[in-house]
């Protein structure tokens, strides 16, 4: 069966380390997100990419970058870790295509920056 | 700027009733709308998606609702059940672009 899956599920860093946060999907899906889940905000863009070698910045980006080298998979790396992006990390894929696509999600990554 | 509301205290009923959900937005005239289930420590799940020119979308025991009027869309569960219990988010397409954006969503807990 298609999947997404995340790793790690859970990273405990400390400020200004760099760290990436793996994303791998197996639906062929040309567009990939990265979503911050925090308490009392609901999901929020970082990134997402419509296909290899296409990223594009949301409305968190500050801090992230994205590289899409394949259609399986989109790194999400931290440059410098700070404490505010202690949070849980979601990827997400959909199919291409005209309008509002279904969105798969991943388990999440569980992240705590000291 | 686009903004949705969810009702953020959450819904306690009881098993067999009714849950109805509500998600407001301002500030746009989205083509779709869509709602997911979270269940705690996982991700979102897509249920349904409605379009602006559907007024109502049924599947199963869930029924939703989509009034461009009152910028509006409600989310029903019928005979609910404790495995009904998650949190349940609204989801909208962002004007000018195939980006999707979420409100915070409601706790649904179902009582037996």
């Amino acid at each position: 069966d298609a999947e997404i899956t995340q790793s790690p599920r859970h990273k405990i860093t400390e400020t200004g380390r760099q760290v990436t946060l793996a994303c791998h999907q197996t639906w062929n899906h040309n567009n990939m997100f990265w979503y911050r889940q925090d308490l009392g905000h609901g999901l929020r863009l970082i990134h997402y990419s419509y296909g290899v070698h296409d990223t594009n910045k949301g409305e968190v980006s500050d801090g992230y970058s994205v590289s899409r080298s394949n259609t399986e998979d989109l790194p999400l790396t931290l440059e410098s870790a700070a404490s505010s992006q202690t949070s849980v990390y979601f990827c997400a894929s959909s199919e291409s295509g005209q309008g509002m696509e279904t969105q798969y999600f991943g388990p999440g990554t569980r992240l705590l920056v000291l | 700027s686009q903004k949705i509301e969810q009702n953020s205290e959450a819904l306690n009923i009881q098993e067999g009733k009714t849950a109805t959900l509500t998600c407001n937005y301002t500030n746009y005239s989205p083509a779709y709308l869509q709602w997911y289930r979270q269940d705690p420590g996982r991700g979102p799940v897509f249920l349904l998606l409605i379009r602006e020119n559907e007024k109502e979308k049924r599947k199963e025991r869930l029924k939703v609702t989509f009034d461009t009027t009152l910028k509006q869309s409600l989310f029903h569960i019928t005979a609910s059940q404790p495995a009904d219990s998650a949190t349940y988010l609204c989801a909208l397409d962002q004007t000018g672009g195939f980006k999707t954006i979420f409100g915070a969503g409601t706790r649904l807990f179902v009582k037996a």
